[in-house]
């Protein structure tokens, strides 16, 4: 089992829908949650981190989390199509020291 | 304007000859790191550093050394490259955060496509 896992994907969303991406983790350990989204050809920029259960939102972006369940999510509003990217689930057990990240889900918004 | 800057871009060798990545940071961050980028695979990380001289080894570290003598540089180094080192590989920064607190993640550097034949 992979340490972060991730939708397999690929996700498509119609423009102006909400998408919704999905990570679990299975280190009890892990403190702080990181949403990184990488376009094609480019490398990974941070969108979001999230430590405490519940949510955090910011803009257009709401990230979820759920220590219990060891689940973390990223919900996008009135998606775009610059939307489109593969977006990375990462959790560390400290802070961005040591991060692990899942495999990524693509998800392509369509006009 | 704040970065992570590796170089070269891209690079091709050959099976055996030694070669250093180099990366730096003009954001005084404390924390820096390299990953490979494998298709199927992710990214995977190598070796990370929480200060200068601190370095520790993440879950792909075998065939590379890092050193971190000084906080903006973290060069990357293949003493004897083999194929199956072939990989993008990203140099990543960041500043320090506190447990218990929402922390800051990486900020990457623009990648070194290397192949080695």
């Amino acid at each position: 089992q992979k340490e972060v896992e991730q939708n397999s994907g690929p996700l498509s969303v119609p423009e102006g829908a909400i998408a919704s991406l999905n990570c679990t983790y299975s280190d009890r350990g892990s403190q702080s949650f990181f949403w990184y989204r990488q376009y094609s050809g480019k490398s990974p920029e941070l969108i979001m981190s999230i430590y405490s259960n519940g949510d955090k939102e910011d803009g257009r972006f709401t990230a979820q989390l759920n220590k219990a369940s060891q689940y973390v999510s990223l919900l996008i509003r009135d998606s775009q199509p610059s939307d489109s990217a593969t977006y990375l689930c990462a959790a560390s057990n400290t802070n961005a020291g040591k991060s692990t990240f899942g495999d990524g889900t693509t998800l392509t918004v369509k006009p | 304007e704040a970065q992570v800057t590796q170089n070269p871009r891209y690079l091709i060798t050959v099976t055996g000859k030694k070669l250093t990545v180099t990366c730096s940071q003009n954001m005084n961050h404390e924390y820096m790191s390299w990953y490979r980028q494998d298709p199927g695979l992710g990214l995977r990380q190598i070796y990370y550093s929480m200060n200068v001289e601190v370095t520790d080894k993440g879950d792909v570290p075998e065939g590379y050394k890092v050193s971190r003598k000084e906080k903006r540089n973290f060069p990357l180094i293949l003493e004897s490259p083999s194929p199956n080192q072939t990989s993008l590989y990203f140099c990543a920064s960041s500043l320090r955060g506190w447990r218990g607190s929402d922390n800051y993640g990486y900020t990457f550097g623009s990648g070194t496509r290397l192949t080695v034949v």
